[in-house]
């Protein structure tokens, strides 16, 4: 039962475009989301998160979007760069244990 | 560097074998959780403490368990290991502050890579 899910395994953008990644959630008790991105031979690192009270969070060149009615959120990067190559997650916590449910991740390649 | 420290990086075992895997988390973090990475799965849950406790257990199997000890450093043992065993074991740390609803960001350490033959 997979309750985060990310439909599309790999993305491929052009330098200096847009990257769009999308994750989709099944639990509605999930109250926080996050994305991680992660590089080859490292573990994974905190990008940027969203409480479900927010639909829009913002930190420089990465957006991140909430739209619960839908069970919804993507990652926007803007403008996208070589060095954010990597595998992001999509992660979501609910209750009081804080243990994160993964998807399976996307793989972003930017071409320069 | 995300100040969480995993040893061994990697290992290379037998079926049948048994293993420990360490997780120091970072200074100041009371909570430990582990994660499995697998080809198919992604990243999976598996336990979690707390100051020594143990707070939460996700998809772990009856053959794995963990402990976190008083100065918080973690082991993961991976006991009756199947070829199916060989994944990425991480540990991340948070600093978790009981009751206040705050969610604390988990640091990730660079992963122990389990083989086994």
């Amino acid at each position: 039962d997979q309750q985060v899910k990310q439909n599309s395994p790999s993305l491929s953008v052009q330098e200096g475009r847009i990257s769009i990644l999308n994750c989709d959630y099944t639990n509605s008790m999930f109250d926080y989301f996050l994305w991680y991105k992660k590089y080859p031979a490292e573990g994974p690192t905190f990008l940027i998160s969203i409480s479900s009270i927010k639909d829009k969070n913002e930190d420089g060149r990465f957006t991140v979007f909430l739209n619960k009615s839908a069970k919804h959120l993507s990652l926007h990067i803007v403008p996208s760069q070589p060095g954010d190559s990597a595998v992001y997650f999509c992660a979501a916590s609910g209750g009081s244990n804080y243990k994160l449910t993964f998807g399976k991740g996307t793989l972003l390649t930017v071409n320069p | 560097d995300s100040g969480v420290t995993q040893t061994p990086k990697h290992l290379i075992t037998a079926t049948g074998q048994r293993v420990t895997l360490r997780c120091s988390p970072r200074s100041g973090d009371l909570s430990v959780y582990w994660y499995q990475q697998s080809l198919d799965q992604g990243l999976q849950f598996l336990i979690q403490y707390y100051n020594g406790e143990e707070r939460a257990k996700g998809n772990i199997l009856e053959r794995f368990s963990a402990q976190q000890f008083p100065d918080l450093h973690s082991e993961l043992n991976l006991s009756s290991l199947e070829l199916g065993d060989s994944a990425l074991y991480f540990c991340a740390s948070s600093h978790r502050l009981v009751g206040t609803g705050t969610y604390n960001e988990q640091f990730f350490g660079p992963g122990t890579r389990l083989t086994v033959l």
